[in-house]
């Protein structure tokens, strides 16, 4: 079973610091997501990436950046976190791209930016 | 643009109650479809997905949906619901390389 872990349930930062959400997963997958989810909206897509070392914006990726060195591991930077990016994050990884095969995701960041 | 509508954010029904959560989509080539449940404090999980090899999909703890094109529709049902069906739900479509997911429908059930 695939198995998508993020390091943090819940993290507490302070305006303007840099942030790094990290994420694994175990099953050899290419393609890694980060969502994030807010009440009333659902998921919306932060970025995404193919292969390693490769990343492509979603529909919201201001304020952030993502780092991908290795295939397993995908992280999300707050380069200067601010109180609007106060949410839930998601991580995701799939076999086949967006659309063709089902995301598997991992439990969740929730991050207050205080 | 594929976009997705889930009509009710909130919906509770008695144990052994039909559910019945919402989905119409837009799209204009047919979508793969899908639809996740999250429980409290965990992430998404795959309920069931169409991918057009038959209207009517069944998928885990009960669930099934109907893809009907021409209402553009994808109805998640479940014929007498659990105490353990209580959740989020959210459908998805996604013509290629593009998902999208609705805003969720949170599912209660009363004893």
């Amino acid at each position: 079973d695939v198995k998508v872990t993020q390091s943090s349930r819940y993290l507490v930062k302070r305006t303007g610091e840099k942030v790094f959400l990290e994420c694994v997963q175990d099953m050899d997958h290419e393609n890694m997501f980060w969502y994030r989810q807010d009440p009333g909206l659902g998921l919306r897509l932060i970025y995404f990436s193919y292969d390693v070392k490769m990343k492509e914006k979603g529909d919201i990726p201001e304020g952030y950046s993502v780092s991908r060195e290795k295939k397993e591991r995908f992280s999300l930077i707050l380069e200067s976190a601010s109180t609007n990016q106060t949410s839930m994050y998601l991580c995701a990884s799939s076999l086949e791209r967006v659309g063709r095969s089902p995301l598997h995701f991992g439990n969740g960041t929730r991050l207050t930016v205080t | 643009a594929q976009s997705v509508t889930q009509l009710g954010s909130h919906v509770s029904v008695s144990e052994g109650a039909l559910v019945l959560l919402r989905c119409n989509y837009s799209s204009s080539v047919p979508p793969y479809l899908f639809w996740y449940v999250q429980y409290p404090n965990q992430g998404l999980q795959l309920l069931l997905k169409y991918t057009s090899a038959a209207t009517l999909v069944k998928g885990i703890n009960g669930f099934e949906a109907e893809f009907k094109k021409s209402e553009t529709s994808f109805h998640l049902t479940k014929p007498s619901a659990h105490m353990s069906d209580a959740a989020e739900y959210f459908c998805a479509v996604s013509p290629d390389n593009d998902m999208r997911f609705g805003a969720g429908t949170r599912l209660t059930v009363k004893p």
